[in-house]
């Protein structure tokens, strides 16, 4: 069964990188792409991009140039940088399974979610 | 981008009443690539259908998902007291992929 546990900094000034990490158990990390989404309070949810084991990656053009995902293949991890934050960043971050390397599938499972905020 | 709408925003319904939950697209969802999801407060999203209308693992037969093309929906049979959450609705057939902005079901 894949499980998802992620971690990384939950308060940060403006300006700051964002910094998350999503480790993955249960599963071949090579058989998926590995998905960061995002839900500011009390709002729908915002898919930020994707990466597969060979580090392949894919982002949502509307955070294209703030957003960096890597992958360590080595560790099961993948993570998530967001460079110049501002208030309108505060949400609920969350790392997700994807599409598998063969075929389309909806984010499942996800991780337990980091409350992200930025404030001064 | 695919653009997700979903109506009503909150439906106000009582346990054991049918609840019917509608998601239009902008634009062809290729495949029928739509899943649907259940979400409470502190928790992340739960899947409940993908590929429109196959039920994912351990969800109950009460949920149900139907359409194709740019109408999609969810229908509860029979509201359980649990039932009460917010739900979206998700494409996943076209990058960026895209979120409704949900629907609200609360206890009438």
């Amino acid at each position: 069964q894949v499980q998802l546990q992620q971690w990384g900094a939950g308060l940060l000034r403006p300006s700051e990188t964002l910094s998350l990490t999503c480790g993955v158990s249960g599963e071949s990390f090579s058989e998926s792409y590995w998905s960061w989404i995002r839900q500011p309070p009390g709002q729908g949810l915002e898919w930020i991009g994707e990466i597969d084991h060979t580090g392949s990656t894919n982002y949502n053009p509307s955070l294209k140039n703030r957003v960096t995902i890597s992958v360590d293949t080595s560790k099961n991890q993948f993570s998530l940088k967001l460079n110049s934050v501002t208030a309108a960043d505060t949400a609920v971050y969350y790392c997700a399974r994807g599409n598998s390397v063969w075929s389309r599938r909806p984010f499942d499972p996800w991780g337990q979610g980091t409350l992200v905020t930025v404030s001064s | 981008e695919i653009v997700l709408t979903q109506s009503p925003g909150t439906l106000s319904l009582s346990p054991g009443e049918r609840a019917t939950l509608s998601c239009r697209a902008s634009q062809t969802i290729n495949s029928n690539y739509l899943a649907w999801f259940q979400q409470k407060p502190d928790q992340p999203p739960r899947l409940l259908i993908f590929a429109a209308s196959s039920r994912a693992a351990g969800i109950p037969d009460r949920f149900s998902g139907s359409g194709s093309g740019t109408d999609f929906a969810l229908t509860i049979s029979r509201l359980e007291p649990e039932d009460f959450a917010v739900y979206f609705c998700q494409q996943y057939g076209r990058s960026p992929y895209t979120f409704g902005r949900g629907t609200k079901l609360e206890i009438k």
